[in-house]
């Protein structure tokens, strides 16, 4: 099974309105984490946002927010206001193991922002 | 030099030849890592490095070997690769494996292309 299932592979979002781009993870550890990563054009990984297992609270960063559902093991990436320069692959990710060794990544979401 | 950085940016090489890609980081970070980024696939995690110390190998061939000589520095040594092994290839840092909320850090990536 997959750890990590993105199922929309391509979003399209009008300037300045708010999208959620879709995660599920799939873990028995009671500790993990779950990041949001970006990869423009360019190749580098950004780093966006970070929800630990044991946060009650959804994580925010700016314009970026996780909406974290442990139940339903989903943590959805919710960016609003969106701009032209948030076009880009978004990849979820986990990191689970005893150790913390273990990471996973989805096979990403291609975001387009349109004017 | 700030951040996460990879040498070559771009390798062509033939199914006989070695050669190594290299990885600095300018973090002051201790773990180091290598993925494999193929089109289509999730990022697979392949190589990590804690305190110059390899605590993770995932399944991947021996055509691939990594060396830390230090914190800083992490290569990939390449040889006799197959064309399927054509990826780009990420380094990543973060300040060790044992906070849950170290995110990494990545670096442009090296695009290998075997011949």
């Amino acid at each position: 099974a997959q750890k990590i299932t993105q199922t929309q592979p391509g979003m399209f979002v009008q300037e300045k309105e708010a999208v959620t781009l879709d995660c599920t993870y799939d873990t028995s550890d009671q500790s993990y984490g779950l990041f949001w990563y970006k990869q423009p054009s360019s190749g580098e990984m950004i780093f966006l946002i970070y929800q630990g297992s044991y946060d009650e609270q959804n994580a925010t960063e700016g314009r970026y927010s996780l909406n974290f559902q442990k139940a339903r093991k989903s943590a959805n990436l919710v960016i609003s206001a969106s701009q032209l320069g948030d076009s880009a692959m978004y990849f979820c990710a986990m990191r689970e193991g005893p150790i913390g060794n273990q990471f996973y990544f989805g096979t990403g979401t291609s975001l387009t922002v349109i004017p | 030099e700030t951040g996460v950085t990879q040498t070559p940016r771009h390798l062509v090489m033939g199914m006989t030849n070695k050669k190594s890609l290299k990885c600095e980081q300018h973090l002051g970070h201790n773990a180091m890592y290598w993925y494999k980024q193929s089109a289509k696939k999730p990022l697979e995690l392949m190589f990590v490095y804690n305190f110059k110390e390899q605590t993770e190998n995932n399944s991947v061939p021996s055509r691939f070997s990594p060396e830390c000589p230090n914190s800083s520095h992490l290569f990939l040594h390449l040889h006799t690769l197959q064309p399927e092994d054509s990826a780009l290839y990420l380094c990543a840092s973060s300040q060790d494996l044992a906070s849950r909320n170290n995110e990494q850090f990545f670096g442009p990536g090296t695009r290998l292309t075997v011949l």
